[in-house]
């Protein structure tokens, strides 16, 4: 049980707005750290797709876009495309105890 | 262009030892952070060690696995001892963005290690 929370999947058609939340506590998330999201494709190692909340690196489209506010970020995805459907994780860093960079349990996108 | 190549994911007995290898090519070893992150079949990813200055592992493989890097050779390696059919995973090596642990920016492909009488 991870201490970032996602929900286990969403869905959207193609074209649609989709958002996936990550909720955190006062630990994490609210205690200032940076949020980042990861896109891992079927059968592939992770990608790096926003990091400190809002940015996207170089070769990354615009359509994926991040926020944050309190103990809660969130990665929405505008114009659904089928190459979109992968699982998405947030990752942040947890200062309770021993302190741990923590990841999201993931999120199922599927593209109808 | 930035390679990171992980190596020596095997089949392993319960109780038993393995060490992974992480092969990076592409940047600056020595100015970068590292870390070693693990996904189960069918599960989420799980950060299971990195290093900085110093270095910190999860709760789940403390005192059992032990990260370390040669910077001459460009390696970072996984030692990973008293190995439980729980620690059964895709491991994966990244890199951080900054000479601290923060957000990965590059990943290898993945070794998998099975933990299996």
């Amino acid at each position: 049980q991870s201490v970032v929370t996602q929900p286990p999947s969403v869905s959207g058609a193609p074209g649609q707005r989709v958002t996936i939340s990550c909720t955190g506590s006062s630990s994490n998330i609210g205690a200032g750290y940076d949020v980042h999201w990861y896109q891992q494709l079927p059968g592939s190692a992770p990608k790096l797709l926003i990091y400190g909340n809002t940015n996207r690196p170089s070769g990354v489209t615009d359509r994926f876009s991040g926020s944050k506010s309190g103990t809660s970020a969130s990665l929405a995805i505008t114009g659904l495309r089928a190459e979109d459907e992968a699982d998405y994780y947030c990752q942040s860093y947890d200062s309770s105890l021993s302190g741990t960079w923590v990841f999201g349990g993931g999120t199922k996108l599927t593209v109808l | 262009e930035v390679q990171l190549l992980e190596s020596g994911g095997r089949l392993v007995q319960p109780g038993g030892s393995l060490r992974l290898s992480c092969a990076v090519s592409g940047f600056t070893f020595s100015n970068y952070a590292m870390i070693w992150v693990r996904q189960a079949p069918g599960k989420g990813l799980e950060w299971v060690s990195g290093i900085s200055s110093g270095t910190y592992d999860a709760d789940s493989v403390k005192g059992r696995f032990t990260i370390s890097r040669d910077n001459s050779k460009n390696m970072l390696y996984l030692q990973m001892n008293s190995l439980r059919t729980e620690d059964t995973a895709v491991y994966y090596c990244a890199k951080s963005s900054r000479v601290t642990l923060y957000y990965f920016d590059y990943w290898g492909q993945g070794t998998l290690v099975t933990v299996s009488s």
